[in-house]
């Protein structure tokens, strides 16, 4: 069963960079794409962005500025980072996996959901 | 930034059936199918019915999703405690270079 564990800096000052990792346990890597997800306090979902194991992303627009996701494929693991802090950016940051896998883009992208979770980092950004 | 909208909440009586509506557009739930996802206070998300009304195994039968046009609902039937949650609706949207868009949320209260 595949888990995902998540891990990062909990606290930030206004204008750092937010730097959160998440590894996959269990599972498949390389035939899916990894996504991460934001919620502040109180409030809605809001999709970063996603990576596949090859590198090849795609971002929020309204985040597309700051965000950079990575992925490690040695160790199945991808990375958040967001620069330019501020008090907006403080929420809860999930990683999820995206479904299905292995189909061609116009697949991908017309059933795109997210099946398995990680548990959340929060996020705190304050002087 | 939610471009799915949903009403802020609903609630049932143990065994009532409850519906939650989700609204978008022809770039989002007009062109893609839609998801459900349940959060239980405290926790992370968890996918609830995926492409429009197929059901994650261990997704109990009483949760259905259906989709028409530009529009979708998610129905509980035979509401039970358990199920007091928010319930967020989601596609992808083919705007701009395309992103994925989450509804407004919906708490389902048990009264």
């Amino acid at each position: 069963q595949v888990q995902l564990q998540q891990w990062g800096a909990g606290l930030l000052k206004p204008s750092e960079t937010l730097s959160l990792t998440c590894a996959v346990y269990g599972g498949s890597f390389s035939g899916y794409y990894w996504s991460w997800i934001r919620q502040p306090p109180g409030k809605g979902l809001e999709w970063i962005g996603e990576i596949n194991h090859s590198g090849s992303t795609n971002y929020n627009p309204s985040l597309k500025s700051r965000v950079t996701i990575s992925v490690d494929t040695s160790k199945n693991q991808f990375s958040l980072k967001l620069s330019s802090v501020t008090a907006a950016d403080t929420a809860v940051y999930y990683c999820a996996r995206v479904s299905p896998p292995l189909v061609p883009a116009a697949v991908h992208y017309y059933y795109y959901y997210m099946d398995v979770w990680g548990k959340g980092t929060t996020v705190t950004v304050s002087s | 930034q939610s471009v799915l909208t949903q009403p802020p909440s609903a609630s049932g009586t143990p065994g009532q059936r409850v519906t939650i509506s989700c609204s978008g557009s022809s770039s989002n739930i007009g062109s893609n199918t839609v998801n459900w996802y349940q959060q239980l206070p405290g926790t992370a998300p968890k996918l609830l019915i995926y492409s429009n009304n197929q059901r994650p195994s261990g997704v109990p039968d009483r949760f259905s999703g259906s989709k028409s046009g530009t529009s979708a609902s998610l129905a509980i039937s035979g509401l039970q405690s358990e199920d007091e949650a928010d319930y967020y609706c989601a596609a992808w949207d083919d705007s701009l270079n395309g992103l994925y868009v989450f509804g407004t949320g919906t708490k389902v209260t048990v009264l």
